[in-house]
């Protein structure tokens, strides 16, 4: 079946413009996962949604970054204000969760270049 | 004490040999553990999931679990130049709310 998908796969822009990253997990998963990897570092835990649930925002680092799911499948994640320091690569990851299986699933993720 | 710790490697095997990848965590509560596989400029690609104590095998993969250790390794067998990547740890204790990754160790498989 699908995966999950993400788009744009490259985004650039200036410093200051505001962006929005979309996911879109695979059909049925009911956790969705923002995660963002700069270059040759580990990935840093953004935010999470689960069902109808409150997200977990815990993970956004400043409150420039914003995101929202809807209808419980696709999400955007929205970064105000770009900075420099925000250029990395935006991943999305979904998972089953509530089976008592915990995979999560990536994306093939958005590389963001601001300038 | 980071939460889930890896090397970073490189860990250079040549063909053929068993790659072995460790990895430690710090919350005795974890319950699931995961290996993901990651290609240079690619996403996180899952290999494994292990749940309870013991080896599990899948094809040249065999995750190793002992959580009175707290220490889960991955084994490579027959490992080959395709393999060489960086392979995230990954740890979860909050049934799937947070999943914990390690900062990943890199492979190398000489030809």
């Amino acid at each position: 079946g699908a995966g999950v998908s993400q788009s744009p796969s490259n985004k650039v822009t200036e410093k200051g413009k505001d962006v929005e990253l979309r996911c879109d997990p695979i059909s049925g998963h009911t956790a969705l996962y923002w995660y963002r990897q700069s270059l040759g570092q580990g990935l840093e835990f953004l935010i999470y949604f689960q069902g109808n649930s409150a997200p977990d925002k815990s993970g956004l680092p400043s409150d420039r970054f914003s995101a929202e799911r809807t209808g419980g499948s696709v999400s955007t994640l929205t970064i105000q204000r770009t900075q420099q320091e925000d250029s990395a690569v935006y991943l999305c990851a979904s998972s089953l969760v509530g089976s008592g299986r915990y995979e999560q699933y990536f994306g093939p993720g958005t590389r963001l270049t601001v300038t | 004490q980071k939460e889930v710790e890896q090397n970073s490697g490189p860990l250079s095997v040549p063909e053929g040999a068993i790659a072995s990848l460790n990895c430690t965590y710090s919350d005795r509560g974890s319950q699931s553990f995961f290996w993901y596989r990651q290609y240079s400029g690619k996403s996180p690609e899952l290999i494994m999931s292990i749940y309870s104590n013991g080896d599990k095998e899948d094809g040249r993969f065999t995750a190793q679990l002992n959580k009175a250790s707290q220490y889960v390794s991955l084994l490579i067998r027959d490992s080959q130049p395709s393999d060489s990547a960086t392979y995230l740890c990954a740890v979860d204790n909050t049934g799937g709310f947070k999943t914990i990754f390690g900062a990943g160790t890199r492979l190398f498989v000489k030809a």
